[in-house]
């Protein structure tokens, strides 16, 4: 079936602008999540949503950092007056709901490059 | 809060050797314990969980692990390694007596298996 999905696949934008990355999670996954991996290093958890709710945004790194979901399934990372150091690939992923037990499944990624 | 550690950064492995990736946790309850990997330039895949039962759990593509609840530990194994092993790994460690909690992941460990 229908992984999730990630769009574009890379982004390379200039300091300063505004940039709108995508996620397609499974259907019928509840919740989603997004992430930020650079340079092949770790994992830092940015978000989650359960339905379209967003209990906790504390991840995000700064308030240029927005995210929504809607209609429980497509959510988008809005990123505002990008920097140098928001270069990174951003994963998405989704799983059946927002348990302790439910394993995530991953988009590809978007990779951001910001000049 | 829940913590995990991946003690190594790198581990390098003959093909046909058998490997250990390791991950220790800290969490207050009782633990659900994930493996995930990631393969260059692609997203991460799930390789395997504990939640309850057999301490031996296994997992896609030969993988095992073994929930030690005296050492704290979920170590990653696979009897004979093979080339396409190589990869970068993730521990994940949920506490399942608190209920989900921001998602935490081990720093990595990068997997090189040479011929």
């Amino acid at each position: 079936g229908a992984g999730v999905s990630q769009s574009p696949s890379n982004k390379v934008t200039e300091k300063g602008k505004d940039v709108e990355l995508r996620c397609d999670p499974i259907s019928g996954h509840t919740a989603l999540y997004w992430y930020r991996q650079s340079l092949g290093q770790g994992l830092e958890f940015l978000i989650y949503f359960q339905g379209n709710s967003a209990p906790d945004k504390s991840g995000l790194p700064s308030d240029r950092f927005s995210a929504e979901r809607t209609g429980g399934s497509v959510s988008t990372l809005t990123i505002q007056r990008t920097q140098q150091e928001d270069s990174a690939v951003y994963l998405c992923a989704s799983s059946l709901a927002v348990s302790s037990y439910n394993e995530q499944f991953f988009g590809p990624g978007t990779r951001l490059t910001v000049l | 809060a829940q913590s995990v550690a991946q003690p190594e950064d790198q581990v390098n492995v003959a093909e046909g050797n058998p490997l250990t990736v390791k991950c220790t946790y800290s969490v207050s309850g009782n633990p659900y314990l994930f493996w995930y990997v990631q393969y260059p330039n692609r997203g991460l895949q799930f390789l395997l969980k504990y939640i309850t039962g057999d301490n031996l759990v296994k997992g896609s593509y030969g993988f095992e692990a073994e929930f030690n609840k005296s050492q704290t530990s979920f170590h990653l194994k696979k009897p004979s390694a093979l080339v396409s092993d190589s990869a970068l790994y993730f521990c994940d460690v949920r506490d399942k007596d608190t209920g989900f909690q921001k998602l935490v992941f081990g720093t990595g460990t990068r997997l090189l298996v040479s011929p």
